[in-house]
């Protein structure tokens, strides 16, 4: 059983559509993060969540959209793709906001590609 | 706002050497993780430090939190192939009044047989 699940595993598109990446964490944790990693590896928060409600936006262009239906699922709508969106996203959780005395979970990552 | 360094960016060692990545914070935190990410494959947590000065080792791996709390160390002793990924630090600290974690910049390291 997967702990942190991400779908789609791969996602190419085109410049200026528009696509969702779906998370679903069965630990029953209350919060859930999304990350990006770039081409240097460098990883980002972007979003986090706790309960269903935004915590931490990190200075992300609005054409990002979180959507928290429930503590287990977190997805990202991205709008008018760009070509430097093209990244790897990772969704994550942890039993309490800023991981506290415990680790973090990863899903198995998207590896999004704009072309 | 927080940052988090590691040096160096890339080391490459030959199998059987030590390797080490550091880990500097700009501000002081209240514990460290590290993590690491596998070619490919998605961070996972390897260890947690809260003390200061705190040491701990995992087989072939010794993990050190500063006196200050604002950086730390990864050794790895007698590399093996399996080594091979990139290492990151995640550190914990107060943020806008809420505990955020921030990751650090990576250590990529590649074993050569």
């Amino acid at each position: 059983d997967t702990a942190v699940s991400q779908t789609p595993k791969y996602l190419v598109t085109q410049m200026g559509n528009d696509k969702s990446i779906k998370c679903e964490q069965n630990l029953g944790h209350d919060t859930m993060y999304w990350y990006k990693q770039d081409s240097k590896k460098f990883l980002k928060i972007m979003f986090s969540y706790n309960n269903k409600e935004l915590i931490i936006n990190e200075t992300v262009p609005n054409r990002f959209s979180p959507k928290s239906p429930d503590k287990a699922h977190l997805n990202l709508h991205i709008n008018s793709l760009e070509l430097g969106d093209s990244a790897v996203y990772f969704c994550a959780s942890s039993p309490v906001i800023g991981w506290g005395n415990t680790e973090a979970f990863f899903g198995q990552g998207t590896r999004l590609t704009v072309v | 706002g927080q940052q988090v360094m590691q040096i160096p960016q890339y080391q490459h060692v030959q199998e059987g050497e030590d390797f080490t990545t550091y880990c500097n914070s700009s501000t002081t935190l209240s514990n460290i993780q590290w993590y690491k990410q596998r070619p490919g494959g998605h961070p996972v947590f390897l260890i947690q430090l809260v003390k200061s000065g705190e040491v701990k080792k995992q087989k072939r791996l010794t993990f050190q939190f500063g006196e200050a709390k604002k950086n730390s160390s990864l050794h790895i002793t007698a590399t093996q192939t399996t080594d091979v990924g990139t290492y990151f630090c995640a550190g914990q600290g107060n943020s806008g009044g809420y505990q955020k974690v921030t990751f650090g910049t990576g250590t990529k390291l590649q074993v050569i047989p």
